[in-house]
């Protein structure tokens, strides 16, 4: 069963403005990822961050956690058309391999 | 190289045959995974090896046999699926080291139908 859960499921913003997407777990990690995939293909990780940190950025990217909340979200600014795609976050358990990915988001960007 | 590649892209089946995913990567990854992907959900992971060895099996019915014949190549041998098995299939693979936190590569997928 997923432990993660997304919100929102869909998003649809104007180029140049930001989007949010939040993502939820119920049990303890050891990172939280992101991941973008387009069109039904293969994954591209694109942010991880490990359970003692509280933010991270990468370029237009700011993922935070919340441990205490079980919750991270992930900024985009600056949004552009290419950037339409469906986002998933994935927790990875304390200990091992077992990675679950949460719903997703699907981000549409219209130019 | 950061590529992990999959063979073939698309693959069309009966109930009745047997046919094989591959998935080959050269980047030193001890990990590497199986995911099945229905439309519009998330993956699921379905087997995890690591050290060419069967470390997580999501009770995946045994019509699904995976094989990892060295530490660059994984398979996926499919017999007597069944049309609800149509999804993407995708691999990936990652160090097997905690310290590096288990990022994970993925390929582009093989989308199964069965018919």
């Amino acid at each position: 069963s997923q432990q993660g859960e997304e919100d929102p499921q869909a998003l649809s913003i104007q180029e140049g403005e930001n989007a949010t997407m939040n993502c939820s777990y119920k049990t303890s990690i050891n990172n939280l990822q992101w991941y973008r995939q387009n069109s039904g293909r293969g994954l591209v990780h694109l942010i991880l961050i490990r359970s003692n940190e509280r933010e991270k950025h990468s370029g237009r990217l700011r993922v935070t956690l919340d441990t205490s909340k079980k919750s991270s979200s992930l900024l985009i600014t600056a949004s552009r058309a290419a950037d339409t795609a469906s986002y998933f976050c994935a927790t990875v358990y304390t200990g091992g391999f077992k990675t679950i990915f949460g719903a997703g988001t699907r981000l549409f960007v219209k130019a | 190289d950061t590529e992990v590649t999959q063979t073939p892209k698309h693959l069309v089946m009966g109930m009745t045959n047997k046919k094989s995913l591959k998935c080959e990567q050269h980047m030193g990854h001890r990990a590497m995974y199986w995911y099945k992907q229905k439309a519009k959900k998330p993956p699921e992971l379905m087997f995890v090896y690591s050290y060419e060895k069967l470390s997580i099996n999501e009770s995946v019915p045994s019509r699904f046999s995976p094989e990892c014949p060295n530490s660059s190549l994984l398979n996926l041998h499919l017999h007597a699926l069944q049309p609800e098995d149509s999804a993407l299939y995708l691999c990936a693979s990652s160090s097997h080291r905690p310290s590096e936190l288990y990022e994970q590569y993925f390929g582009p997928g093989t989308r199964l139908t069965v018919t």
